[in-house]
């Protein structure tokens, strides 16, 4: 199947500061890209939606200014976790949507980002 | 599915036995269910799909089976070894929406030796 990564796989970082984290098609094309946030024995809670070229849309009680994303090009869309707080520690997946699968639609999921917040 | 934030529930077998693991969704408009396995540390991984146009799906070990009815969802493992240890979440989208998926709450599953 199709690969998707993600970078970084952890970061550690000091409230306040702000972390990008990279999610990258690597051999198709995602005009769709979802972020995911996943707490310790919890299930993937969709965040918002990326398309590439404009804006994303995020899911109901998300903040948008908090969480930054940009789908700049057909195989890349970061998200920015900025002024991060410890609450804001968590497992970040992004997948992408591959619009030629044909029958099946699959998403492909990334690694996952570890995001600890001091 | 049905994500509400709970405690994944555990299902302990052993090597050998078959493992059926069930889910429950509520959006009567969904028309495409997904298996996902996922390992500690990693991002879910595809095990295998059924449309609503179908009740009954097989892949290699395993099997998916649909309720439209009770809106019941649930995956067999056949002969279920060690490396199938993990966490299992169902999904599932209405195709007109975007491909936006829904979580199930996820069971871990444990195989014992």
């Amino acid at each position: 199947g199709a690969v998707v990564s993600q970078h970084p796989s952890r970061v550690i970082c000091k409230s306040g500061t702000s972390v990008k984290i990279e999610c990258r098609s690597l051999d198709f094309q995602a005009t769709t890209m979802f972020w995911y946030r996943q707490f310790p024995k919890q299930s993937l809670m969709l965040m918002a939606t990326s398309n590439e070229g404009s804006k994303a849309t995020y899911e109901q009680g998300v903040e948008k200014d908090k969480f930054l994303i940009n789908h700049a090009s057909l195989t890349l869309s970061t998200l920015t976790v900025t002024s991060a707080h410890p609450e804001d520690s968590s497992f970040y997946i992004c997948s992408a949507y591959d619009a030629s699968g044909g029958v099946n639609n699959e998403q492909f999921f990334g690694p996952g980002t570890r995001l600890t917040v001091l | 599915g049905e994500s509400v934030g709970l405690h994944l529930p555990t299902l302990s077998v052993q090597e050998g036995d078959n493992s059926i693991i069930n889910c429950a969704y509520s959006n009567s408009a969904s028309d495409y269910f997904i298996w996902y396995k996922q390992e500690s540390g990693k991002g879910p991984q595809f095990i295998i799909d059924i449309r609503s146009n179908m009740d009954k799906r097989q892949g290699q070990r395993v099997t998916v089976l649909l309720n439209k009815t009770v809106k019941h969802l649930s995956l067999q493992i056949a002969a279920t070894q060690p490396g199938d240890s993990a966490v299992y979440f169902c999904a599932d989208y209405n195709t007109g929406t975007a491909s936006k998926l829904t979580f199930g709450t996820g069971t871990r599953l444990q195989v014992t030796l």
